[in-house]
């Protein structure tokens, strides 16, 4: 079995200033790592992935995370926010082998002018 | 290519009614797959389908859920008879059968509220 915890629900940050989102996850076997992204009324939009190799990650709109093993932990990063960042962040992970994903409780982004 | 579309967007029912969700999957994907958000808690998973057989439905919450998915196409979600605590977003997924490496693609979601 899997969890993963957001320990931020909410991150309030200046425009152009740097974010970290924290994602740490524990788990019984390995896993597939992820982080999703909501914007306002729209669904579900994947990030980026970690399946293996590099364990520094860069998706899309600028994010990145990194892998940490020994931490258990799948960060995600990014240099300079922008107000079109608002959104819900979820990190998600997936056991080798198993289908469906475990998601944490989300953190709220929200960028101030 | 259309993405996953959800129907209803929203629904409120009262408690004891049934309800029925719509998700009509990205074409040719054979994964599909129910979660559901209970408001402020973690998105949980409850069922997957490949084709129309579940695959795993391991986290329906009891016996007043039914998910079908007649013809490997379109799936459906019945609750039947509607508690309080059903109220939340519903999501759908849909993968390509690309074990371990399929991405899955998420609708907008239903949002049910049980008053």
């Amino acid at each position: 079995a899997q969890s993963v915890t957001q320990l931020d629900s909410q991150v309030p940050v200046f425009e152009e200033a740097p974010v970290e989102l924290r994602c740490n996850y524990s788990s019984s076997v390995s896993v597939y790592l992820f982080w999703y992204v909501q914007y306002p009324n729209q669904g579900l939009q994947l990030l980026l992935k970690y399946l293996s190799g590099s364990t520094l990650v860069k998706g899309i709109n600028g994010f990145e995370a990194e892998f940490n093993k020994s931490q258990t932990s799948f960060h995600l990063r990014k240099p300079s926010v922008h107000i079109s960042d608002t959104a819900e962040y979820f990190c998600a992970v997936r056991g080798f082998g198993n289908e469906k994903l475990t998601f944490g409780t989300g953190t709220r982004l929200t960028i101030i002018p | 290519e259309a993405g996953v579309t959800q129907f209803p967007s929203h629904s409120v029912i009262e408690k004891g009614q049934t309800v029925t969700l719509r998700c009509d999957p990205i074409s040719g994907h054979d994964n599909l797959y129910w979660y559901r958000r209970v408001m402020g808690k973690e998105i949980k998973f409850l069922l997957h389908f490949v084709k129309e057989s579940k695959q795993d439905e391991s986290g329906m919450p009891n016996n007043r859920f039914l998910a079908e998915r007649t013809g490997g196409t379109y799936s459906t979600l019945k609750v039947q008879p509607a508690e309080l605590e059903d109220s939340g977003v519903y999501f759908c997924a849909s993968s390509q059968q690309k074990r371990d490496l399929g991405e899955q693609f998420f609708g907008p979601g239903t949002r049910l509220t049980v008053l």
